[in-house]
Order: structure tokens, then C-alpha cells, then sequence
């Protein structure tokens, strides 16, 4: 079965430079959410799409952005890059309103 | 302020025994909760689920218990494999096609 695709698997950017992270969602399903990991931590929900718009909007820096296009993938945008921006970044797809959130293998984005 | 609560960072059990793992939680509104497991370097993967109109949900070897009263999940294994060895992470939403909350995890170890 189809799952969740996330690119790149792994980014090393520099401070001050930007990044973009791509989602391709499981076929049908109509939701998708992004999330951070930091080292230790758990999973911090950032934005959410239903249906090409924005649904939920939890701790997204504003230097970040996202959208989800009219093939349902979804990009997060980030610029102005911080050491602190370093982490794991999921997205999750799922069919609403009650569907199970799947889950992507992530990008790992590492800032130096 | 954390939502979800795994007051266990680890638990080690000898293969063939019973895991279980804890969860609490505090948002009442809460009506829906989910168990991940996650190894390194990949993204969660649904484990099992349970929704608040139940008390108990059983998938082979998996059975999550709620109790709302007491705002308390729980998750057993049984029996344990060392293939089971992860990350375990209790997450819960609200109604609607809302995003998940997770708690910070609980590394299981099964020692053969």
C-alpha cells in the first residue's frame, strides 16, 4: 500500500539560508500535517491542510510557510534558518473526518 | 503545559512478559487516542486506537484500555518480542479533523 512520501530524507542547510520540504500524501487522502521533532523531544504539530486550505495553525514560527496544492502535496517553506530550526520534520496524511494519521520517514534538517 | 503525559521514559521487559505502557492526559476534550511506535530514523507507525465512547480495543498482541475517569490510557503487549524494542508514543485529538497531541514517549527495551 501507498504510503506518506516525504523529500528530502536528509538536508544540511547553513544559517540564514532557506529550505523546502516536500510531502506527497497517501492517494485520497484529503488532510495533511506538519510536525517537528526536536533531539529528545516529542512531536510538535506546526500547520495542517484540508483540502488545499490551511485547517489548523499550531507552533509555526512565521518564518515558515506551507501550502498544499492542487494535487494534494503539500510544501513547507522555511527561511531565515536558525541552529534551532535543526530537527525532524513529519507529515502526516489521513481521510476525514475520522481517518487514522499516517505517517511519513521525515526529513531530518540539520542547520550549521 | 503538556497534554499528554508519559511519566515513563523507559521500561525494560523480559521477552515473553506483558509491556505495558502508561499514559495520562488533561484536555477533556480529548475523544480520540492513538498509540505510534517509532524506530530511529523512520516516522511513527500507527500501532492501535481507541476512541472515547469505549473502554477497551484489542488487536493481537496490542490492547489499549481507557479510562476517562481517571483520564488514563494504558497499552499492553503480549507477549513481548524483542522486535518490539522502540519508541512508544501516546498521542490523542479532538473531535474534527483536528491535529494530534503526543506525549514525549516511553523507549521500550525487550531483553531476550
Amino acid at each position: 500500500a501507498a504510503g506518506v512520501i516525504q523529500s528530502p530524507r536528509h538536508l544540511i542547510k547553513e544559517k540564514r539560508e532557506t529550505a523546502t520540504l516536500k510531502c506527497y500524501p497517501i492517494p485520497r487522502h484529503d488532510t495533511v500535517y506538519w510536525y517537528q521533532q526536536g533531539p529528545g523531544q516529542d512531536p510538535q504539530f506546526l500547520i495542517s491542510f484540508y483540502e488545499k486550505m490551511q485547517s489548523d495553525k499550531g507552533s509555526i514560527p512565521d518564518r515558515f510557510s506551507a501550502q498544499q496544492f492542487s494535487d494534494y502535496h503539500s510544501e513547507l517553506n522555511m527561511s531565515s534558518l536558525e541552529l534551532g530550526d535543526s530537527a525532524l520534520y513529519f507529515c502526516a496524511s489521513r481521510l476525514s473526518p475520522r481517518g487514522i494519521q499516517y505517517f511519513g520517514a521525515g526529513t531530518r534538517l540539520s542547520v550549521l | 503545559d503538556q497534554q499528554v503525559k508519559q511519566n515513563s521514559p523507559s521500561l525494560s521487559v523480559q521477552e515473553g512478559r506483558i509491556s505495558i505502557l502508561n499514559c495520562d492526559y488533561t484536555n477533556s476534550m480529548f475523544d480520540y487516542f492513538l498509540w505510534y511506535k517509532k524506530y530511529p530514523a523512520e516516522g511513527p507507525t500507527f500501532l492501535i486506537s481507541i476512541s472515547s465512547i469505549k473502554d477497551k480495543n484489542e488487536d493481537g498482541r496490542f490492547t489499549v484500555f481507557l479510562n476517562k475517569s481517571a483520564k488514563h490510557l494504558s497499552l499492553h503487549i503480549v507477549p513481548s518480542q524483542p522486535g518490539d524494542s522502540a519508541v512508544y508514543f501516546c498521542a490523542a485529538s479532538e473531535a474534527g479533523n483536528t491535529p494530534l497531541v503526543f506525549g514525549k514517549g516511553t523507549r521500550l527495551s525487550v531483553i531476550a
